[in-house]
């Protein structure tokens, strides 16, 4: 078993909808991150967060810590949203990142 | 700052060939990390550096793996001899913390050991 999981591993979309990405993990973490990576390969840093929410433009991350989850969501998906999201949560004895296989979304216009 | 660079994109090398991939981190960044991504097995941490010392090389997968940072601002991960089984894009990441802080990430090589 994966200690961090991602669902679903592949989402295609309609320019618009509402989209989101859910990662679970089993290990005790101090952060969780949100990566985005495009066709062509850079991987971004979308959100790293510890508790609670974080929003920036039409991306929202939550995390609940209690049930070791979390979950990334767009809202007004568009079709330069498509790319890989991969979750990563920190390790909190090791301080290194364990990375979930990645959600591949594919928005249409 | 233009962010983390990594040389080259690509590297295209004959098995038994040693390969060197070449990092420069941020400036003011104490941490460094080098991840390997395969279709197969997703992004893997291969070892991470804290002011130019290696923490963990847990990741490295075998001996022919060696990974130096000689200074702060750069560091290089070596392969020799490479084998077909390395092929896969390499990347580094820099962070003013450690996984608790936000990671910037080089735009990655892309390897092929033919």
């Amino acid at each position: 078993k994966n200690e961090v999981e991602q669902s679903p591993q592949n989402l295609t979309a309609q320019e618009g909808e509402f989209i989101t990405i859910n990662c679970s993990y089993s290990v005790g973490i101090s952060a969780l991150h949100w990566l985005q990576q495009h066709p062509g390969g850079g991987i971004v840093s979308l959100f790293m967060l510890s508790s609670g929410k974080k929003k920036h433009g039409r991306l929202i991350a939550t995390i609940n810590i209690q049930e070791k989850h979390s979950s990334l969501h767009i809202t007004a998906s568009h079709p330069r949203d498509s790319a890989v999201y991969i979750c990563a949560a920190t390790e909190w004895d090791t301080d290194k990142l364990i990375f979930g296989t990645g959600t591949r979304l594919q928005v249409f216009p | 700052d233009a962010g983390v660079i990594q040389s080259p994109r690509h590297e295209v090398t004959e098995m038994g060939q040693e390969v060197t991939l070449r990092c420069k981190p941020i400036s003011g960044h104490d941490y460094l990390f080098w991840y390997r991504q395969t279709m197969m097995r997703g992004l893997e941490l291969l070892i991470y550096f804290n002011n130019n010392v290696p923490i963990d090389d847990s990741g490295m997968p075998e001996d022919r793996f060696s990974a130096k940072m000689p200074n702060a601002s750069f560091s290089t991960l070596k392969i020799q001899p490479s084998e077909p089984r390395d092929s896969a894009v390499y990347f580094c990441a820099s962070s003013v913390g450690g996984g608790n802080t936000e990671a910037f990430f080089g735009q990655g090589t892309r390897l092929t050991v033919v």
